[in-house]
């Protein structure tokens, strides 16, 4: 059954770095997301992506961030210059048409030090 | 503001017994909702999901029972197996102006004791 992927699994970085978050999405999927959860609390969403722009996008989803999919594979997240509050595991999910249940990513571990 | 959220945040059941997880949602104008079901170090899984023109929806184990009148979501999950224990997560979609993002709830542990 085809996932979603995500790379690295792990990301350890310095506070002020840039990172920059992968995920392959389900190949035959338009509509794609990023969530991030923080440690013991709830999913939270930050942007959704269709058409190669960005649909919606929350307020967590600032000037900091930003999102494209350089390839028909690849869709990533880059925070420009991570902060300690960017510590969080995030989520890629996608899903093939507007009416369809997100299927996600198993996520990447974001630790800022 | 609107919000999804969760009554319980552990339950605790013997295996074998049924489990129910109750969610209640504050958007009237929600049309979908979803159950997620996270295990440690992974992304939320697909559970079932249900429509807000429908009460009922069975799945293999699981039943997603949705009382409008109330804005209230339950999911049941009959049998329950070590196997089931994780953080358990409503999530609501197609609320008015809220496009396609998923909110989720704060989540439920769920832990099966032998």
């Amino acid at each position: 059954e085809p996932e979603v992927t995500q790379t690295p699994s792990h990301q350890v970085t310095q506070m002020g770095q840039e990172v920059i978050l992968r995920c392959v999405p389900i190949s035959n999927h338009l509509y794609f997301y990023w969530y991030r959860q923080i440690l013991g609390q709830k999913v939270e969403f930050l942007v959704s992506f269709y058409n190669n722009e960005i649909s919606e996008k929350s307020e967590i989803f600032d000037d900091q961030f930003s999102v494209e999919r350089p390839d028909g594979s690849n869709f990533t997240l880059k925070i420009r210059s991570t902060k300690l509050e960017d510590s969080a595991m995030y989520f890629c999910a996608s899903i093939p048409g507007v009416a369809d249940t997100q299927y996600f990513g198993p996520g990447t571990r974001l630790t800022v030090l | 503001g609107e919000s999804v959220g969760l009554h319980l945040p552990t339950l605790s059941v013997q295996e074998g017994d049924n489990s129910i997880i109750n969610c209640a949602y504050s958007n009237s104008a929600s049309d979908y909702f979803i159950w997620y079901k996270q295990e440690s170090g992974k992304g939320p899984q697909f559970i079932i999901d249900i429509r807000s023109n429908m009460d009922k929806r069975q799945g293999q184990r699981v039943t997603v029972l949705l009382n409008k009148t109330v804005k209230h979501l339950s999911l049941q999950i009959a049998a329950t197996q070590p196997g089931d224990s994780a953080v358990y997560f409503c999530a609501e979609k197609g609320a008015a102006g809220g496009g396609n993002k998923l909110t989720f709830g704060t989540g439920t542990q769920l832990k099966v004791e032998l």
